[in-house]
């Protein structure tokens, strides 16, 4: 069965870092996303991605992020320099919206954990 | 815009009962609603969806879930609950293709034997 993958499945960085968090979305499918969950809290959206661009951003997703899609397979999510308070698990999801116009769930990776020190 | 409210952010009952997780919606345009379960340390799973056909919605693992308008609710229920659903239970809102998902606060269930 398809499925998102995500690397590295723990990172840790020092604070002022930069660090890149990895994603292969499932390979028909044309939206993705990355959501975060702070340890305790809900699951928050940060980015939507489709056709090469930014489709939605949360007030999260500050100037300190961005995503890319480099190459037509890999989904990739930066933070320039991090907080102490980006400490976070990162999930990364794709969905096959649009086809037929018509809308489907979500699916998500297993999570890089982030860890700012 | 929308939101989520999970009634009870942790549920314990005993193998073999009713699970009966809460979960309201507001939404300004007609909602597509799911329910999604975290495993520890795992990703999110989903278990089942409503996209504005039958109210009623089974999923997997014997869970269903009744989307009722008047109420704006969703609620999950399982009739006989077993150790392997502890877990964590999200519930989401859509109101798009492509749009975000907008996640409740989860609810904890711990099944006791």
């Amino acid at each position: 069965e398809p499925e998102v993958t995500q690397t590295p499945s723990h990172q840790v960085t020092q604070m002022g870092q930069e660090v890149i968090l990895r994603c292969v979305p499932i390979s028909n499918h044309l939206y993705f996303y990355w959501y975060r969950q702070i340890l305790g809290q809900k699951v928050e959206f940060l980015v939507s991605f489709y056709n090469n661009e930014i489709s939605e951003k949360s007030e999260i997703f500050d100037d300190q992020f961005s995503v890319e899609r480099p190459d037509g397979s890999n989904f990739t999510l930066k933070i320039r320099s991090t907080k102490l308070e980006d400490s976070a698990m990162y999930f990364c999801a794709s969905s096959a919206d649009g086809f037929s116009g018509s809308l489907t769930e979500a699916f998500f990776g297993q999570g890089t954990r982030l860890t700012v020190v | 815009a929308q939101s989520v409210t999970q009634l009870g952010s942790h549920v314990s009952v005993s193998e073999g009962a009713l699970v009966l997780l809460r979960c309201n919606y507001s939404s300004s345009v007609p909602p597509y609603l799911f329910w999604y379960v975290q495993y520890p340390n795992q990703g999110l799973q989903l278990l089942l969806k409503y996209t504005s056909a039958a109210t009623l919605v089974k999923g997997i693992n014997g869970f269903e879930a009744e989307f009722k308008k008047s109420e704006t609710s969703f609620h999950l229920t399982k009739p006989s609950a077993h150790m392997s659903d502890a877990a964590e239970y999200f519930c989401a809102v859509r109101i798009a293709a492509g749009n975000k998902l907008t996640f409740g606060g989860g609810t904890r269930v711990l099944v006791k034997p």
